[in-house]
């Protein structure tokens, strides 16, 4: 069992549709990620929450939407996507956002857009 | 900003064989982290060693080790005595430590096939 667990490891929606990625994590952090991973293109930070409060919204459109109701627990909320939001969306996580502290990811939830 | 290259998109080596995976980057800060992550089928990103700017001595990891040159601003990972388990997207990935709030900037990738 991994330490980040991410649920759907797949999931296809339409443009219309509303959907959310959950990740968990088991390592008692308190800081959480999500980045997305493109063909092609590096892992891109999307997201960061510290002690439950967002740090970090990395120009994200608003169609993205995360929510981190504990320090164990982060969502990421979809709705009106477009195809080019079809990749792999990594949570992550470490314990305090501190350069230094190493970030333990999850398997990924891939997301295909039609 | 601090960009991260890796310029060998794909690589492979003989079971047993060595073989490095090369990474530069581009930055004006003096203390960072460097990190080289692997990424198997499972697309899981593992930690598989890091290395502290202001350390001269290479970071080690078993099977791993890493040649920092930072005037060069080169940090290459060789694997030695490779596994058919070592097979996975390798990525090479910077972090300030000046800079606060600073993000983990990843390069390309590069894919590494382990040939029996």
């Amino acid at each position: 069992e991994t330490g980040v667990t991410q649920t759907p490891r797949h999931l296809v929606m339409g443009m219309t549709n509303k959907k959310s990625l959950k990740c968990e994590q088991h390592l008692g952090h308190n800081a959480m990620y999500w980045y997305k991973q493109s063909a092609k293109k590096p892992l891109e930070l999307m997201f960061v929450y510290s002690l439950e409060e967002r740090v970090e919204n990395n120009s994200v459109p608003s169609r993205f939407s995360p929510e981190c109701p504990n320090s164990s627990h982060l969502f990421l909320h979809l709705h009106t996507l477009q195809p080019e939001d079809s990749a792999l969306y990594l949570c992550a996580s470490s314990q305090g956002t501190a350069p230094g502290n190493t970030i333990y990811f999850g398997e990924g939830s891939w997301l295909t857009v039609v | 900003a601090q960009t991260v290259t890796q310029s060998q998109p794909e690589m492979s080596v003989q079971e047993a064989e060595t073989v490095t995976l090369s990474c530069t980057y581009d930055t004006s800060e003096s203390d960072y982290y460097l990190f080289w992550y692997k990424q198997p089928p499972s697309r899981q990103m593992i930690l598989v060693i890091r290395q502290e700017a202001y350390k001269q001595q290479n970071a080690t990891e078993n099977r791993f080790s890493v040649n920092f040159q930072k005037a060069a601003k080169s940090f290459s990972l060789k694997i030695s005595d490779s596994q058919l388990g070592d097979a996975a997207m390798y990525f090479c990935a910077y972090r300030s430590r000046e800079t606060s709030g600073s993000r983990l900037t990843f390069g390309e990738g590069t894919q590494l096939t382990v040939n029996p």
